[in-house]
């Protein structure tokens, strides 16, 4: 079974200083990881995936991730924080096998400090 | 194109009522994904449905329902509300299960029950 842990329910950064949320998965098989970002009373948006074909993933707003299978883990960087950025953000992690569910993280929240 | 439509974006019941909720994939997309979203125990996997047939269930009480018609639109049912069903429901379509392909979400419907 595929499970993800998101460490830290709240981080904070100030604005311009680097980001980083921390994710590490467990699975049985070589997994599908996602980054997902959740603004106020919206749903969620995919930022990046992780679909075997490089480790580095860039995605959108300037974010991207590295997969690390030797630390089981998909951490998510930003080099400069902008205020924009303040919201939630789930790691996500999918077995990729047919009929397999996407199962998410707790979520991290993202606080951007002026 | 457009998005994921989830209707209502609001819901106000009272207990031991019943719910339906309903969602519009985006065209083309095959497989819808509903999930349970609370402060407390975040994204939780509902169910999955792919060509009218249900392919995943998470571990929700039998009160607990879906279906998909035959243009992919889905629908879940809420039997019996209990004041712990408040929450946001989500709706998340794919191309395909599995794969890799990521979900694309709805604004989700927000249930209270009173």
């Amino acid at each position: 079974a595929q499970s993800v842990t998101q460490l830290g329910s709240h981080v904070s950064v100030s604005e311009g200083a680097l980001v980083l949320l921390r994710c590490n998965y467990s699975s049985s098989v070589p997994p599908y990881l996602f980054w997902y970002v959740q603004y106020p009373n919206q749903g969620l948006q995919l930022l990046l995936k992780y679909t075997s074909a490089a480790t580095l993933v860039k995605g959108i707003n300037g974010f991207e991730a590295e997969f690390k299978k030797s630390e089981t883990s998909f951490h998510l960087t930003k080099p400069s924080a902008h205020m924009s950025d303040a919201a939630e953000y789930f790691c996500a992690v999918s077995a990729g096998q047919a009929d397999d569910k996407i199962i998410f993280g707790k979520g991290t929240r993202l606080h951007i400090l002026p | 194109k457009a998005g994921v439509t989830q209707t209502p974006r609001y819901l106000i019941k009272t207990r031991g009522q019943q719910v339906t909720l309903s969602c519009s994939p985006i065209s083309g997309h095959r497989s819808v994904s509903w999930y349970q979203q609370t402060p407390g125990q975040g994204l939780q996997f509902l169910f999955e449905y792919f060509s009218e047939t249900q392919r995943n269930k998470g571990n929700f009480p039998g009160r607990f329902s879906g279906r998909q018609f035959s243009n992919s639109r889905s629908e879940m049912n809420v039997s019996t509300l209990e004041l712990g069903d408040s929450a946001l429901y989500l709706c998340a379509s794919s191309l395909a299960t599995g794969l890799g392909y990521g979900y694309t979400f709805g604004s989700g419907t927000r249930l209270t029950v009173v």
